[in-house]
């Protein structure tokens, strides 16, 4: 089954604290890994998909194939990055369906 | 550039009727998806339409239905509503297929009562 677990619901960190949003997902095939964030009262956005290899406001995250995880990871949290999480998993093909985690809420105290 | 629209922002219906949401994306992109979303479930895929065909569809009913037009803009219908039905829901676009970045629309608020 096509699945996306995101373990914590919250995350509390206080600024300058490092963070690290954990996304496992189960997928026989090869994936399309992405996380989207939603800042409130603003419209769900991409930040950051794995076949990039980018940085988007200092976050990344690495595909590891072999324990099936995409954590998304930032050295030094911000007080902007409060925001909702979602990891999700493209499978692949001619398609754009996204199978969602149900998200972590991150909440950076100053 | 505008965003993508989704009319109306707000519906409040009552068990049995049914609904039409629309959502209008970014011009000139031409694969529109909807998804659903409740405190419960999530986000869960409903439906992806690419050239005004349905390319893949979700695990919910055939009360669920879409359609795309011939200049992108998307319909979504929901017949004889439940309870159940009472969601957010959201239209994203993107300009073509295979794992794009989604744009998505602010969403309309459905509730039934």
């Amino acid at each position: 089954a096509q699945r996306v677990t995101q373990p914590e619901k919250l995350l509390s960190v206080f600024k300058g604290a490092p963070v690290e949003l954990k996304c496992n997902y189960s997928y026989s095939g090869s994936p399309e890994l992405f996380w989207y964030v939603q800042y409130s009262r603003q419209r769900l956005q991409l930040l950051l998909r794995h076949i990039s290899r980018e940085s988007i406001k200092g976050f990344t995250a690495d595909l590891n194939k072999g324990e099936t995880s995409f954590h998304l990871k930032k050295p030094f949290a911000q007080e902007e990055d409060s925001a909702m999480y979602y990891c999700a998993l493209n499978p692949g093909g001619a398609t754009n369906k996204l199978i969602f985690g149900t998200g972590t809420l991150l909440a950076v105290q100053p | 550039k505008a965003g993508v629209t989704q009319t109306p922002r707000y519906l409040i219906k009552t068990r049995g009727q049914q609904v039409t949401l629309s959502c209008s994306p970014i011009s000139g992109h031409r694969s529109v998806s909807w998804y659903q979303q409740t405190p419960g479930q999530g986000l869960q895929f409903l439906f992806e339409y690419f050239s005004e065909t349905q390319r893949n569809k979700g695990n919910f009913p055939g009360r669920f239905s879409g359609r795309q037009f011939s200049n992108s803009r998307s319909e979504m219908n929901v017949s004889t509503l439940e309870l159940g039905d009472s969601a957010l829901y959201l239209c994203a676009s993107s300009l073509g297929t295979g794992a794009e970045k989604l744009f998505f629309g602010s969403g309309t608020q459905l509730s039934v009562l």
